[in-house]
């Protein structure tokens, strides 16, 4: 069973801060996915990568998909208040596997 | 508005009183699919539906029934609630149809949430 970690679980930051998520697992990824998920809500889908190496912008949001398809990363730049919530990664494409998540603070 | 519902949003029952969790999508979106989400555990699939009629099992099945006799409903059914089913239950949905690599591949839309208490 393929299992997705997540590091670090909790990060406490200020504002204008920069941070990087990890996503890693022993298996390779068909494809893998980025959610946010904020409190009393479900998660919301940020990215998809399929392809390794392959690079996304969202806005401060920069995602990484590794070369060998085992691993991605979220980097957040100049992170706000506004990015505080619980990211997840997940990877699937109708049986899905999520990681256990990487649980993020932005203080003003 | 594109939603996924889900009812109730908060239930507390006993050990043994059969419940059901509705979920319902307007987008008509072929695939469905049901989670558990616990601290230290993170999202767990109990069961999904790639179309009507037609449903597979999850990585935590046990306990737990579904079914899908309609494209937007995908209700989870509880015969027996034990205590160790106490969790925030989530409904998802997406198309199967999107592009891969557009950023929409398979984008699971998700209700609110669903939190549930078993004494």
């Amino acid at each position: 069973t393929q299992l997705l970690e997540q590091s670090p679980q909790f990060l406490s930051i200020q504002e204008g801060e920069n941070l990087t998520v990890y996503c890693n697992s022993s298996s390779v990824f068909s494809s893998l996915q980025w959610y946010r998920q904020e409190p009393g809500e479900g998660p919301v889908l940020l990215v998809t990568v399929v392809t390794g190496g392959e690079v996304k912008k969202l806005k401060r949001l920069t995602f990484q998909f590794g070369d060998a398809r085992k691993d991605s990363s979220l980097h957040i730049t100049a992170a706000q208040p506004g990015d505080t919530g619980l990211y997840l990664c997940a990877s699937g494409t109708y049986k899905y596997i999520f990681g256990t998540g990487t649980r993020l603070k932005v203080l003003a | 508005e594109a939603q996924v519902t889900q009812n109730p949003r908060y239930l507390i029952t006993v050990t043994g009183k059969k419940l059901t969790v509705t979920c319902s999508q307007n987008m008509n979106h072929e695939y469905m699919s049901w989670y558990r989400q616990d601290p230290g555990l993170g999202l767990r699939q109990i069961y999904y539906s790639m179309n009507v009629e037609v449903t597979d099992k999850g990585d935590v099945p046990e306990g737990y029934k579904v079914s899908r006799k309609e494209k937007r409903n995908f209700p989870l059914i509880l015969e027996s609630p034990s205590p160790n089913q106490t969790s925030l239950y989530f409904c998802a949905s997406s198309s199967t149809s999107g592009l891969a690599g557009s950023g929409s591949y398979n984008e699971q839309f998700f209700g609110p949430g669903t939190r549930l208490t078993v004494l």
